[in-house]
């Protein structure tokens, strides 16, 4: 609907697994974001791609590894993550950055881990 | 950096009376403020959004104010109806070490009773 799909939809995974997020948009957008968010929680901004560069990398732990191979792809590679990091994870995109833009989100992936 | 705060975190309202959800920022630098929507299972969508050198702005149902001075901003929704059930996220931008991004409120859970 968005213009912007994330698959999976839900995973569960245990600590000692290496999983992937996919995220692509449709939109012909320049930078892509990946959000993390948690129950009662603000919104958090992990990575953020321009250009397929990264761009901003918001303190996230080394278990969390984006990956950009074009402007329209967006991955991120998680292994042997904490149980604290279950979450939903967002992907969004918008026409450039930095700068005043909409941010189109996807229906995001709901991690549980075990 | 900035600090966004939202209230109220819940709120439930009867069909077709007004809601208010209210932000206050820190950062008198902020210049632009975007309302989110967050339907479930789906990520946020901007409603509306507000560059800080006008004082209202107004959409169909939805309106949002901004009063510099006080830095705080409110989403109005009128004739709320049954679809406008949500969770509604206010932002505000950020530049940090020479990155931008936006600070998000902890979001509203509105409820809209038939």
């Amino acid at each position: 609907e968005t213009g912007v799909t994330q698959t999976p939809r839900h995973l569960v995974m245990g600590m000692t697994n290496k999983k992937s997020l996919k995220c692509e948009q449709h939109l012909g957008h320049n930078a892509m974001y990946w959000y993390k968010q948690s129950a009662k929680k603000p919104l958090e901004l992990m990575f953020v791609y321009s250009l397929e560069e990264r761009v901003e990398n918001n303190s996230v732990p080394s278990r969390f590894s984006p990956e950009c191979p074009n402007s329209s792809h967006l991955f991120l590679h998680l292994h042997t993550l904490q149980p604290e990091d279950s979450a939903l994870y967002l992907c969004a995109s918008s026409r450039s950055y930095p700068g005043h833009r909409e941010q189109y989100f996807g229906p995001g992936t709901r991690l549980t881990v075990t | 950096g900035e600090n966004v705060e939202q209230h109220p975190s819940t709120l439930s309202v009867q069909e077709g009376d007004s809601a208010v959800i209210k932000c206050t920022y820190s950062d008198s630098a902020s210049n632009y403020f975007p309302w989110y929507k967050q339907e479930l299972g789906k990520g946020p969508q901007l409603i509306i959004d507000i560059r800080s050198n006008v004082g209202e702005k107004k959409d169909q149902r939805i309106a949002v104010t901004l009063n510099k001075t006080a830095k705080h901003f409110s989403l109005h929704i009128t004739e709320t109806q049954p679809e406008d059930s949500a969770v509604y996220f206010c932002a505000a931008p950020t530049w940090g070490s020479g990155t931008y991004k936006y600070i998000f409120g902890t979001g509203t859970r509105l409820k809209v009773l038939a």
